[in-house]
């Protein structure tokens, strides 16, 4: 089965810095690869994802770049805000499948 | 459109006890989910449903938990009896298939379970 790591699990920023987040995947077989913001004690919620046939994709200051020849995507946040103070997770899905696998999630703080 | 909606929001019981979860997935969402989620683990899937039939059961943790959706509608987890390394945070997701094939997953709120 697909096996999502992801790294950092912790992440401290400026506010107004960049936040890097990293993930990699075990099944080349997988072709879409959501990520999920989930602030404390509220649930996941879908921040942008991106599809095996595209390399990169901005939606304002979030932006996901995928890699399928190292098996790795990253999340990438610009002009950090203290409202983006929450945990990220990645997740892969296998073509073909609805199941997803999450990575285990990265808490950013963002410090005004 | 209401989301997924999940009941109740908190549930404390005592341990032993059977513990009910419910879920209402989007309208015209064929794909049901129902995840967990600690600390340690982080989000775990349990078990999915496509069409009201399980599809993959193998992250139910044992035999205590079971899943069911008698329809499009509605879907229960039940835990019996409930143990304390039962206590997490339980989420329903629903998808939908289409011709793209790519649609994400939505959320309901969650139920936060503790078992003492």
């Amino acid at each position: 089965g697909e096996n999502v790591e992801q790294h950092p699990s912790t992440l401290s920023v400026q506010e107004g810095d960049s936040a890097v987040i990293k993930c990699t995947y075990s099944d080349s077989a997988s072709n879409y690869f959501p990520w999920y913001k989930q602030e404390l004690g509220k649930r996941p919620q879908l921040i942008i994802d991106i599809r095996s046939n595209v390399g990169e994709k901005k939606d304002q200051r979030i932006a996901v770049t995928l890699n399928k020849t190292a098996k790795h995507f990253s999340l990438h946040i610009t002009e950090t805000q203290p409202e983006d103070s929450a945990v990220y997770f990645c997740a892969a899905r296998e073509r073909g499948y609805q199941k997803v696998t999450f990575g285990i999630g990265t808490k950013l703080q963002v410090i005004p | 459109d209401a989301g997924v909606i999940q009941s109740p929001r908190h549930e404390v019981t005592e341990m032993g006890q059977e513990v009910t979860l419910r879920c209402k997935p989007i309208s015209g969402h064929d794909y049901l989910f129902w995840y967990r989620q600690t600390m340690m683990r982080g989000l775990e899937l349990l078990i999915y449903f496509n069409n009201n039939v399980p599809i993959d059961d193998s992250g139910m943790p044992e035999d205590r938990f079971s899943a069911k959706m008698p329809n499009a509608s509605f879907s229960t987890l039940k835990i019996q009896p409930s143990e304390p390394r039962d206590s997490a945070v339980y989420f329903c997701a629903s998808s939908s298939l289409t011709l793209y094939s790519n649609q994400p997953q939505h959320f309901g709120d969650g139920t936060r379970l503790s078992i003492l």
